[in-house]
């Protein structure tokens, strides 16, 4: 019930390409969804994050799509760069607390 | 921009050995949180700390493990007796508001290496 799954686990987009990494959750009472990008040897950093109570939300090229019915969410990485390489992760809470992980996806955008 | 510090940034210790992993949160957050992550795998919560006490804390967090924020500004986690499988990156968390009601900012993490 706390897992968050996460797919693919890895993805390889041409440059310009749209990156689409997805999340499913099984807990009906989480209520903030987050998507945290790492690179090597770093902290996760928080990237864009979104509520339930909207459907989709966008900053810069990055846009989270959310359906509740489903229970499922995703980030979209339009117009992806090099430097977008990294390791993405979903997690969801409840109220703001402990965030639950999902597996993480290693993204490559090939130049 | 304020961030999350850690020291040290790779820790290498002795199985069985005490370690105490340090971190200075963001000055006006009032939550603190510590995740684990071993190689290759997914982020793991530990523990959060709020009011100067353990406000949740997972099954991974054992009696080995201890929390404390001796002053104003350092969260620290010790480890009594470190095994083998501690081996991880340690990152400590903050966040604002008054029920930890914003968004979770991440240190750099701290290296655990347990030989």
């Amino acid at each position: 019930q706390q897992q968050v799954k996460q797919s693919p686990q890895s993805l390889i987009v041409q440059k310009g390409g749209i990156s689409i990494i997805n999340c499913a959750y099984e807990n009906t009472a989480f209520d903030y969804f987050p998507w945290y990008q790492q690179f090597p040897g770093k902290g996760p950093a928080l990237l864009i994050a979104i509520r339930p109570d909207v459907s989709e939300k966008k900053e810069g090229r990055f846009t989270i799509s959310f359906n509740k019915s489903a229970k499922q969410f995703s980030l979209h990485i339009m117009d992806s760069q090099p430097g977008d390489s990294a390791t993405y992760f979903c997690a969801a809470s409840i109220d703001f607390q402990k965030l639950v992980f999902g597996t993480g996806t290693r993204l490559l955008v090939s130049p | 921009e304020p961030e999350v510090t850690q020291t040290p940034s790779h820790q290498v210790t002795q199985m069985g050995q005490e370690v105490i992993l340090r971190c200075v949160p963001i000055s006006n957050h009032l939550y603190f949180y510590w995740y684990r992550q071993i190689l290759g795998q997914k982020v793991e919560f530990l523990v959060s700390f709020y009011n100067n006490e353990i406000s949740e804390k997972s099954e991974i967090f054992d009696d080995q493990f201890s929390v404390e924020r001796p002053d104003g500004s350092n969260f620290t986690l010790k480890i009594r007796s470190t095994k083998l499988e501690d081996s991880a990156m340690y990152f400590c968390a903050s966040s604002g508001g008054s029920r930890g009601g914003n968004e979770q900012f991440f240190g750099p993490g701290t290296r655990l290496t347990v030989l």
